[in-house]
């Protein structure tokens, strides 16, 4: 079975802080997402990556940047924590091309104190 | 643009009760449609896939019908269960072939025994 693995389940983080959230999938999956998820607002893509190294915004990148170095490992960077922050974030895995099923990780509950 | 709207929850249901879900998109070409569900505390899981017009999904009793006349994939279970409490996500891929998904904002599930 895919196994798409998100490194905390809960984070507790201040303002102004540096946060890193990591995932790693086992897949050899091309793309790798990060999602964000907000009771009535659905999924909102903040990043995706479609191989090493290579990134694209999503619809919010405002306040968070990506990193890919390997190609199981995508790791999502709040440069400088807010309130506004505090949400739950999906990591997704996918083959590329339209049509593809993604595989998500079980999400990491962010708050921003 | 692509994009999904889903009916608005939450749907409250007694056990073995009716369930239909309502989605209509709007997509450049003929994608193919999935139904995402997500349990309490995990992340979301493929529930069915639908490839071309006329295609019905199926999984764990749920089916959802690929109508291109009316551009909608409903979700419906003939007798839903109280382990049917979750978030259900309408889902397709956008035409820019990235591998990407857009998601509808997602419908509140509760079966109450």
């Amino acid at each position: 079975d895919v196994k798409v693995t998100q490194s905390s389940r809960y984070l507790v983080k201040r303002t102004g802080e540096k946060v890193f959230l990591e995932c790693v999938q086992d897949m050899d999956h091309e793309n790798m997402f990060w999602y964000r998820q907000d009771p009535g607002l659905g999924l909102r893509l903040i990043y995706f990556s479609y191989d090493v190294k290579m990134k694209e915004k999503g619809d919010i990148p405002e306040g968070y940047s990506v990193s890919r170095e390997k190609k199981e490992r995508f790791s999502l960077i709040l440069e400088s924590a807010s309130t506004n922050q505090t949400s739950m974030y999906l990591c997704a895995s996918g083959y590329s091309g339209r049509n593809e099923k993604l595989f998500f990780g079980s999400g990491t509950q962010l708050s921003v104190l | 643009g692509d994009s999904v709207t889903q009916m608005e929850g939450p749907v409250t249901l007694s056990e073995e009760a009716f369930l239909t879900i309502n989605c209509t998109y709007t997509a450049t070409g003929y994608p193919s449609l999935f139904w995402y569900v997500q349990y309490p505390g995990e992340g979301l899981q493929l529930l069915l896939k639908a490839t071309k017009a006329d295609d019905k999904g199926s999984n764990k009793g749920f089916e959802a019908t690929y109508r291109k006349e009316t551009t909608s994939f409903h979700l419906e279970k003939g007798s839903v269960q109280v382990s049917d409490s979750a978030v259900y996500f309408c889902a397709l891929p956008p035409s820019s072939n990235t591998g990407k998904l857009i998601f509808g904002q997602g419908t509140t599930l509760q079966v109450k025994p």
